[in-house]
Protein backbone atom coordinates (compact mmCIF):
# COMPACT_ATOMS: atom_id res chain seq x y z
CA UNK A 1 0.00 0.00 0.00
CA UNK A 2 1.39 3.40 -0.48
CA UNK A 3 1.52 5.59 2.63
CA UNK A 4 1.02 9.51 2.52
CA UNK A 5 2.45 11.21 5.48
CA UNK A 6 1.23 15.01 6.54
CA UNK A 7 3.41 16.78 9.30
CA UNK A 8 3.06 18.44 10.78
CA UNK A 9 -0.42 17.69 11.88
CA UNK A 10 -1.17 21.29 13.29
CA UNK A 11 0.25 24.44 11.83
CA UNK A 12 -0.51 27.63 13.43
CA UNK A 13 -1.10 30.85 11.44
CA UNK A 14 -2.60 34.34 11.24
CA UNK A 15 -4.81 35.77 8.79
CA UNK A 16 -2.90 37.12 5.79
CA UNK A 17 0.06 34.81 6.21
CA UNK A 18 1.41 32.45 3.49
CA UNK A 19 1.02 28.78 4.65
CA UNK A 20 2.70 25.51 3.13
CA UNK A 21 1.18 22.19 3.88
CA UNK A 22 3.63 19.32 2.86
CA UNK A 23 2.97 15.60 1.94
CA UNK A 24 4.83 12.61 1.10
CA UNK A 25 3.92 9.32 -0.65
CA UNK A 26 5.93 6.41 0.24
CA UNK A 27 6.26 5.71 -3.41
CA UNK A 28 5.92 7.41 -6.35
CA UNK A 29 2.57 8.56 -8.06
CA UNK A 30 3.68 10.89 -10.54
CA UNK A 31 0.90 13.71 -9.89
CA UNK A 32 -1.91 11.77 -9.06
CA UNK A 33 -2.64 13.60 -5.94
CA UNK A 34 -5.69 15.40 -4.63
CA UNK A 35 -5.97 17.85 -1.50
CA UNK A 36 -9.38 18.09 -0.04
CA UNK A 37 -10.66 20.82 2.90
CA UNK A 38 -12.32 19.67 5.93
CA UNK A 39 -14.42 21.92 8.21
CA UNK A 40 -15.35 20.48 11.48
CA UNK A 41 -18.66 18.31 11.11
CA UNK A 42 -18.52 18.99 7.57
CA UNK A 43 -18.05 16.77 4.59
CA UNK A 44 -14.95 17.14 2.60
CA UNK A 45 -14.51 19.78 0.08
CA UNK A 46 -11.45 19.11 -3.58
CA UNK A 47 -9.29 22.04 -3.68
CA UNK A 48 -6.96 21.08 -5.83
CA UNK A 49 -6.62 17.40 -8.03
CA UNK A 50 -3.65 15.84 -10.45
CA UNK A 51 -1.16 17.74 -8.11
CA UNK A 52 -1.67 21.08 -9.24
CA UNK A 53 -5.15 21.58 -10.96
CA UNK A 54 -7.35 23.69 -9.11
CA UNK A 55 -11.33 22.83 -8.39
CA UNK A 56 -13.92 25.34 -10.22
CA UNK A 57 -15.07 28.02 -7.50
CA UNK A 58 -11.98 27.38 -5.68
CA UNK A 59 -10.22 30.87 -4.51
CA UNK A 60 -6.88 31.46 -6.31
CA UNK A 61 -5.11 32.17 -2.98
CA UNK A 62 -4.73 28.05 -2.90
CA UNK A 63 -2.24 26.43 -4.89
CA UNK A 64 -0.90 22.92 -5.83
CA UNK A 65 2.49 21.52 -6.67
CA UNK A 66 5.06 18.65 -6.31
CA UNK A 67 5.37 15.34 -8.10
CA UNK A 68 6.36 11.97 -7.58
CA UNK A 69 6.79 11.89 -4.27
CA UNK A 70 7.24 15.39 -2.35
CA UNK A 71 3.57 17.48 -2.33
CA UNK A 72 2.83 20.94 -0.90
CA UNK A 73 -0.58 22.97 -0.67
CA UNK A 74 0.07 26.69 -0.75
CA UNK A 75 -2.34 28.97 0.70
CA UNK A 76 -1.39 32.63 0.18
CA UNK A 77 -2.72 35.46 2.58
CA UNK A 78 -4.66 33.24 4.88
CA UNK A 79 -8.52 34.22 5.35
CA UNK A 80 -10.77 33.15 8.28
CA UNK A 81 -12.34 30.48 6.35
CA UNK A 82 -8.80 29.13 5.66
CA UNK A 83 -8.76 27.34 9.40
CA UNK A 84 -9.82 23.58 8.96
CA UNK A 85 -8.33 20.51 7.97
CA UNK A 86 -6.38 19.22 5.00
CA UNK A 87 -5.81 16.05 3.55
CA UNK A 88 -4.17 14.98 0.66
CA UNK A 89 -5.35 11.49 -1.11
CA UNK A 90 -3.34 9.80 -3.63
CA UNK A 91 -5.11 7.88 -6.65
CA UNK A 92 -2.41 6.28 -8.01
CA UNK A 93 -3.41 2.65 -7.03
CA UNK A 94 -5.85 0.87 -4.68
CA UNK A 95 -6.19 0.84 -1.88
CA UNK A 96 -6.72 4.98 -1.98
CA UNK A 97 -4.92 6.55 0.82
CA UNK A 98 -5.02 9.71 2.51
CA UNK A 99 -2.63 11.45 4.70
CA UNK A 100 -3.59 12.01 8.25
CA UNK A 101 -4.49 15.50 8.05
CA UNK A 102 -2.95 18.66 8.91
CA UNK A 103 -5.18 20.98 11.11
CA UNK A 104 -4.42 24.89 10.43
CA UNK A 105 -5.41 26.75 13.57
CA UNK A 106 -5.38 30.27 14.35
CA UNK A 107 -2.21 31.22 16.29
CA UNK B 1 -26.05 21.42 -9.35
CA UNK B 2 -24.78 18.45 -8.50
CA UNK B 3 -25.83 16.55 -4.82
CA UNK B 4 -25.56 13.21 -3.01
CA UNK B 5 -27.65 12.23 0.02
CA UNK B 6 -26.57 9.01 2.07
CA UNK B 7 -29.42 7.46 4.33
CA UNK B 8 -29.19 4.31 6.23
CA UNK B 9 -26.75 5.16 9.00
CA UNK B 10 -27.67 4.11 12.60
CA UNK B 11 -26.76 2.26 15.80
CA UNK B 12 -26.38 -1.55 15.67
CA UNK B 13 -24.97 -3.97 17.68
CA UNK B 14 -21.59 -5.68 17.05
CA UNK B 15 -22.07 -8.59 14.48
CA UNK B 16 -25.06 -6.74 12.61
CA UNK B 17 -26.18 -5.63 9.42
CA UNK B 18 -26.49 -2.37 7.52
CA UNK B 19 -27.27 -1.23 4.24
CA UNK B 20 -26.25 2.44 3.54
CA UNK B 21 -27.37 4.19 0.42
CA UNK B 22 -26.73 7.40 -1.06
CA UNK B 23 -28.99 8.83 -3.69
CA UNK B 24 -27.77 11.04 -6.23
CA UNK B 25 -28.70 14.13 -8.72
CA UNK B 26 -27.50 16.60 -11.02
CA UNK B 27 -25.76 14.44 -12.86
CA UNK B 28 -25.47 11.40 -15.19
CA UNK B 29 -25.09 8.54 -12.20
CA UNK B 30 -23.87 6.06 -14.54
CA UNK B 31 -20.90 7.63 -16.35
CA UNK B 32 -18.77 8.29 -13.39
CA UNK B 33 -17.18 6.10 -10.51
CA UNK B 34 -18.48 5.98 -7.12
CA UNK B 35 -17.03 5.39 -3.39
CA UNK B 36 -17.62 4.96 -0.15
CA UNK B 37 -15.07 7.21 2.72
CA UNK B 38 -15.31 6.91 6.44
CA UNK B 39 -14.17 8.91 9.63
CA UNK B 40 -13.97 7.34 12.90
CA UNK B 41 -14.86 9.72 15.49
CA UNK B 42 -11.89 12.58 15.93
CA UNK B 43 -9.85 10.58 13.03
CA UNK B 44 -9.12 11.16 9.40
CA UNK B 45 -10.86 9.97 6.53
CA UNK B 46 -10.65 6.37 5.14
CA UNK B 47 -11.36 5.14 2.10
CA UNK B 48 -13.29 2.21 1.89
CA UNK B 49 -14.50 0.85 -1.69
CA UNK B 50 -14.96 2.22 -5.11
CA UNK B 51 -17.56 0.71 -7.94
CA UNK B 52 -15.80 1.72 -11.58
CA UNK B 53 -16.49 1.18 -15.11
CA UNK B 54 -18.93 0.41 -17.10
CA UNK B 55 -18.92 -3.27 -15.66
CA UNK B 56 -19.11 -2.29 -12.51
CA UNK B 57 -15.65 -3.36 -11.08
CA UNK B 58 -15.06 -2.97 -7.35
CA UNK B 59 -12.19 -2.21 -4.88
CA UNK B 60 -12.40 -2.83 -1.24
CA UNK B 61 -9.81 -1.61 1.49
CA UNK B 62 -8.50 -5.06 3.28
CA UNK B 63 -10.61 -3.60 6.76
CA UNK B 64 -14.01 -4.34 5.16
CA UNK B 65 -12.89 -6.83 2.63
CA UNK B 66 -15.04 -9.75 2.53
CA UNK B 67 -17.69 -8.00 4.90
CA UNK B 68 -18.79 -4.82 2.84
CA UNK B 69 -20.22 -5.24 -0.47
CA UNK B 70 -19.94 -1.85 -2.76
CA UNK B 71 -23.51 -1.99 -5.36
CA UNK B 72 -24.93 0.88 -7.54
CA UNK B 73 -28.58 0.71 -9.30
CA UNK B 74 -28.03 3.14 -12.12
CA UNK B 75 -31.94 2.85 -13.10
CA UNK B 76 -32.82 4.63 -9.71
CA UNK B 77 -29.21 6.68 -9.83
CA UNK B 78 -28.51 5.43 -6.31
CA UNK B 79 -24.83 3.67 -4.40
CA UNK B 80 -25.29 1.07 -1.76
CA UNK B 81 -22.75 -0.43 0.77
CA UNK B 82 -24.34 -3.43 2.13
CA UNK B 83 -22.63 -3.81 5.92
CA UNK B 84 -22.18 -7.34 7.89
CA UNK B 85 -20.13 -8.68 10.60
CA UNK B 86 -20.05 -5.31 11.65
CA UNK B 87 -17.79 -4.29 14.51
CA UNK B 88 -16.86 -1.24 17.05
CA UNK B 89 -14.15 -0.22 14.41
CA UNK B 90 -16.73 0.49 12.10
CA UNK B 91 -18.27 2.91 13.81
CA UNK B 92 -17.95 6.35 11.84
CA UNK B 93 -19.33 8.77 9.11
CA UNK B 94 -19.76 7.38 5.75
CA UNK B 95 -19.65 9.37 3.11
CA UNK B 96 -20.19 8.76 -0.51
CA UNK B 97 -18.72 10.68 -3.09
CA UNK B 98 -18.90 11.07 -7.19
CA UNK B 99 -15.70 10.23 -9.16
CA UNK B 100 -14.51 13.18 -12.02
CA UNK B 101 -14.83 9.92 -14.49
CA UNK B 102 -15.46 5.88 -14.79
CA UNK B 103 -11.92 5.13 -14.91
CA UNK B 104 -9.96 3.12 -12.66
CA UNK B 105 -8.13 6.12 -11.16
CA UNK B 106 -10.06 8.96 -10.16
CA UNK B 107 -9.95 11.79 -7.62
CA UNK B 108 -13.75 12.39 -5.69
CA UNK B 109 -15.44 15.87 -6.57
CA UNK B 110 -18.29 15.73 -5.06
CA UNK B 111 -19.78 14.37 -1.36
CA UNK B 112 -22.58 14.09 0.13
CA UNK B 113 -22.87 15.32 3.80
CA UNK B 114 -22.64 11.73 5.16
CA UNK B 115 -24.34 9.25 7.32
CA UNK B 116 -23.58 8.35 10.89
CA UNK B 117 -23.17 4.01 11.91
CA UNK B 118 -22.11 3.07 15.70
CA UNK B 119 -21.64 -0.20 16.84
CA UNK B 120 -22.22 -0.61 20.11
CA UNK B 121 -20.61 -3.92 21.85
Amino acid sequence: DIQMTQSPSTLSASVGDRVTIPCRASQSISRWLAWYQQKRGRAPKLLIYQASKLEDGVPSRFSGSGSGTEFTLTITSLQRDDFATYYCQQYADYPYTFGQGTELEMK
Amino acid sequence: EMQLLESGGGLVQRGGSLRLSCEASGFTFSKFAMTWVRQAPGKGLEWVASIIGTDGTTYYSDSVKGRFTISRDNSKNTLFLEMHSLRAEDTAVYYCAKGNSLARYYYMEVWGKGTTVTVSS
